[in-house]
């Protein structure tokens, strides 16, 4: 069974500072997908930033870039000149190739301060 | 609007009480799926269909739950005899045939007293 940790309940980060958020997975899984999602206090996922675990080069989106380390089973989410409307909960979340069983992690609470 | 749309937003019920919920996927979507969220806890997968044939479900969904999808399209959730138990966040995604990025829908809030 693929599990999905993440470590950290709470973060908090200072507004334009950066933040980087951990994920572990366990799968035997060659092929797969990795995800981090976003859920805002209107409850709405909405999907982050996305890696595909045969690609070696990490993904990134604008101001949100992973580091997968395959070997390792992490794949932890950076937050660079963190928003005032990055506050939310994060979840990662692993998807086998062919599978539409996606699995969450039980999330992380970031907090952007002003 | 063309995301994911639930209805209701919230429900409250008796404990007892059957109450159905539903969804609107991305129109075209042909994957639908259903998830569950308590407080503190990241969504658990209940049950996925493939336009109108439901494909799987997870154990998480006991006999007291049933989700239809007719015609393809929108998608109800029903659960029948509610226990306190019961009481979460059910959500909705969609994705198209092949992709693996779910789009989901705000949520259906359910509070059973």
């Amino acid at each position: 069974a693929q599990t999905v940790t993440q470590s950290q309940p709470e973060m908090s980060v200072q507004e334009a500072e950066t933040v980087t958020l951990s994920c572990t997975y366990d799968t035997s899984e060659s092929n797969y997908y990795l995800f981090w999602y976003k859920q805002p206090p209107s409850r709405q996922m909405i999907l982050v930033i996305r890696q595909e675990a045969y690609k070696q080069q990490n993904a990134t989106e604008n101001r949100f870039s992973v580091n997968f380390q395959k070997a390792a089973k992490s794949f932890s989410l950076k937050i660079s000149d963190s928003q005032l409307g990055d506050t939310a909960m994060y979840f990662c979340a692993f998807m086998k190739y062919n599978n539409n069983d996606m699995r969450f992690g039980a999330g992380t609470r970031l907090t952007v301060k002003p | 609007d063309t995301g994911v749309s639930q209805n209701p937003r919230h429900k409250i019920t008796k404990r007892g009480q059957n109450v159905t919920f539903r969804c609107d996927p991305i129109s075209e979507h042909n994957r639908l799926y259903w998830y569950r969220q308590t407080l503190g806890q990241g969504p658990e997968f209940l049950t996925y269909f493939q336009n109108e044939a439901q494909l799987e479900k997870s154990r998480l969904l006991s006999d007291r739950f049933s989700a239809e999808r007719p015609k393809g399209s929108f998608s109800t959730l029903e659960i029948q005899r509610t226990e306190q138990g019961d009481s979460a966040m059910y959500l909705c995604a969609s994705s198209p045939t092949g992709g693996e990025k779910l789009f989901f829908g705000s949520g259906t809030q359910l509070s059973v007293l």
